[in-house]
């Protein structure tokens, strides 16, 4: 399958720092972008959908000024997480797929990055 | 998109087949049926995915009823590798493509 990269895969920040996370897909273009957090032993939730060139489309409850996404090439996109506090403390995921021009991919995830904010 | 139900757990002997449930009895004409599996603390991995006639690839096969509300999916030799969390997830065909994650099934496959 594709591959979609995270970095970094662990960071560790002061409270009220902001952390920026990279995705990138490393042989397809990423039309389309998605974000997940995950708490431990729960599920993946969907944050976020960006698209590339155009603003992300958040999931309803979460903060857009806080976790600021940016899609501005086809094959990166960055999530910065802004004045973090311990609480958004997670796992951070993100999924790639390439849509248009007769391609519809699956969907392919980073291998995460593990936030901890102290 | 359609809920799915799995079980929250399920255990597995090594070299043995993995029967894996899901029941999708909301799902709509359009919906594909999509399995994904989180080994612990990494990004998840696509496993396979079928409209109504089964699959099979290198991974596992892919089995849904006729009337396509429920489906499953078969490891056929299981191993200690294969222990992870079984996402089984309906998505509307040409839609933005979000997923959205149910609580899945935890797999332990035991030597």
């Amino acid at each position: 399958g594709a591959v979609v990269s995270q970095h970094p895969s662990r960071v560790i920040c002061k409270s009220g720092t902001s952390v920026k996370i990279e995705c990138r897909s490393l042989d397809f273009q990423a039309t389309t972008m998605f974000w997940y957090r995950q708490f431990p032993k729960q599920s993946l939730m969907l944050m976020a959908t960006s698209n590339e060139g155009s603003k992300a489309t958040y999931e309803q409850g979460v903060e857009k000024d806080k976790f600021l996404i940016n899609h501005a090439s086809l094959t990166l996109s960055t999530l910065t997480v802004t004045s973090a506090h311990p609480e958004d403390s997670s796992f951070y995921i993100c999924s790639a797929r390439e849509v248009g021009q007769g391609k519809n991919t699956e969907a392919f995830f980073g291998q995460g990055t593990r936030l901890t904010v102290v | 998109d359609a809920k799915t139900t799995q079980p929250p757990s399920m255990d597995c002997a090594e070299g043995r087949a993995a029967n894996l449930p899901c029941n999708h009895s909301t799902i709509s004409g359009n919906e594909y049926v999509y399995w994904y599996r989180q080994i612990h603390s990494q990004g998840p991995q696509y496993i396979i995915h079928g409209l109504k006639n089964n699959e099979t690839n290198e991974m596992a096969s892919l089995i849904i009823t006729e009337d396509r509300k429920s489906s499953t999916l078969i490891l056929p030799h299981a191993t200690l590798r294969d222990t992870a969390v079984y996402y089984c997830i309906v998505r509307v065909v040409g839609s933005w493509g979000k997923l959205q994650f149910g609580a899945g099934t935890q797999v332990v496959v035991t030597p």
